[in-house]
């Protein structure tokens, strides 16, 4: 089976960066998904790592250590359309079937 | 270039009644799953397709809700004698097939049924 836990909510201000953590504990992994999710959205794909280390994209990483079952995603110089739900989605060795945490809603303050 | 079309958008279903969910996927996607996603919560898994075959259905309620995906036409998803705990969005979503490497899944919009 997969647990994945992430935290609920998290507030930043404009500009800054911010650091949404991910753990996970899986049967298998063939893979740690981040999407973003605007209210009343459908989610959106941000990055994929199945290697370890950071994968840069823009104003967005992410990183990820399967030793560890950790991954994060990293937003820089934050934007007010940044606010929205994070998921993290693991994929396990089987097939192609992603299973998803609970989201972290990001807040972003002016 | 289409992405994965949901219908209907939001639908409104009475006790008991029956509620029917479609979803045609990206060209070129041989995949689909289904999601539901209640109100500030995550996405949860409910079953995953192929052309004509059910290939993990673990996340299915065993009762009332069914899933298919013809050879011809849109996914489909299910739920008869809805009650109120049903109501939530589900969502869909394709993918090519990937051979074990990295593809994302691609999300439609989503349906939001409401149960009165």
């Amino acid at each position: 089976g997969q647990n994945i836990d992430q935290p609920t909510e998290m507030t930043a201000t404009e500009g800054a960066i911010v650091q949404i953590n991910c753990t996970y504990q899986t049967s298998g992994f063939n893979g740690l998904f981040w999407y973003q999710q605007h209210a009343g959205e459908a989610p959106t794909f941000l990055s994929y790592n199945v290697l370890d280390g950071l994968e840069e994209k823009g104003r967005f990483s992410s990183f990820l250590s399967r030793s560890k079952g950790y991954s994060y995603l990293l937003l820089k110089e934050l934007q007010m359309k940044d606010s929205a739900s994070y998921l993290c989605a693991v994929r396990d060795r089987a097939g192609n079937m992603l299973t998803f945490g609970g989201g972290t809603r990001l807040m972003v303050k002016p | 270039n289409a992405g994965v079309m949901q219908n209907p958008r939001h639908l409104v279903r009475r006790r008991g009644q029956e509620a029917r969910l479609r979803c045609s996927p990206m060209k070129g996607h041989s995949h689909v799953y289904w999601y539901r996603q209640l109100p500030e919560e995550g996405l949860k898994f409910m079953v995953y397709l192929q052309k004509e075959n059910i290939i993990d259905e673990s996340g299915m309620p065993k009762e009332r809700f069914s899933a298919e995906f013809p050879k011809e036409g849109p996914s489909i998803l299910r739920i008869q004698q809805v009650v109120r705990g049903d109501s939530a969005a589900y969502f869909c979503a394709s993918s090519p097939p990937t051979s074990g490497r990295g593809g994302e899944l691609f999300f439609g919009e989503g349906s939001r049924l409401t149960v009165l």
